[in-house]
């Protein structure tokens, strides 16, 4: 299986500002995705984290608000921007790879961020 | 779109009570089916999945679920609970599209508590 860590694990930061997380897998992997899982919701993604490309954003997910780099095949980051308290959730990082037998989404244990 | 409902928000039980969490989906095609835990503290990890086959799958820990096409239903059981498997479980959804098992669309989740 594939091991995945993230970046901080939390924080709380202030309306306005930006938070970047980061996700980092032990192997390299085909596909990364980010996920938001708010306050007594179901998880949510936002977006497929692509190689060398950009991001493919989720309806209700934008570029300028969620920018996503993925650098390369072990390594993701997800920056939240112009923080309001409505952006409070968990984000979760997860992987997949096919080809190499990963049929299941492997997750992260989640960044947790609460904006004042 | 495909959506995925968990009938139930939260569960009591005693231990070794018998176990049933209700999903149904609505796709009318193909899907792959999951069911995900997050005990606390941890990531979320797998439990079980159906992608073709025998409709009853078995999972870890004891647990197994049956997928009913004509119902559109994955429900997960158990006969006997512990109090270890006090967690919650997210039942989740997705329609494979060529190298990649794609989005996996999740319920709202159900928190299980069982009393030793």
């Amino acid at each position: 299986s594939a091991v995945i860590s993230q970046k901080p694990s939390r924080d709380i930061c202030q309306r306005g500002t930006s938070l970047t997380i980061q996700c980092q897998v032990d192997s390299q992997v085909t596909m990364m995705f980010w996920y938001r899982q708010q306050p007594g919701q179901s998880l949510t993604l936002i977006a497929t984290a692509n190689q060398g490309s950009e991001a493919t954003y989720e309806s209700g997910f934008v570029i300028d608000k969620f920018p996503i780099s993925r650098p390369n095949l072990t390594f993701s980051t997800l920056t939240v921007s112009n923080l309001s308290p409505e952006d409070s959730s968990i984000y979760l990082c997860s992987v997949e790879d096919l080809r190499r037998g990963y049929n299941e989404q492997f997750f992260g244990p989640g960044t947790r961020l609460t904006v004042l | 779109a495909q959506s995925v409902s968990q009938h139930n928000h939260h569960v009591i039980l005693s231990e070794a009570a018998s176990l049933e969490l209700g999903c149904n989906y609505s796709y009318g095609g193909t899907v792959n089916l999951f069911w995900y835990v997050q005990y606390p503290g941890q990531h979320l990890q797998l439990l079980l999945k159906y992608f073709s086959g025998d409709p009853l799958v078995k999972g870890i820990k004891g647990f197994e679920a049956e997928f009913i096409k004509s119902k559109f239903s994955f429900n997960l059981r158990k006969p006997s609970v512990q109090w270890s498997d006090t967690a919650e479980y997210f039942c989740a959804v997705n329609a494979r599209r060529g190298s990649t098992l794609g989005r996996l669309y999740f319920g709202r989740g159900t928190q299980l508590t069982v009393w030793p």
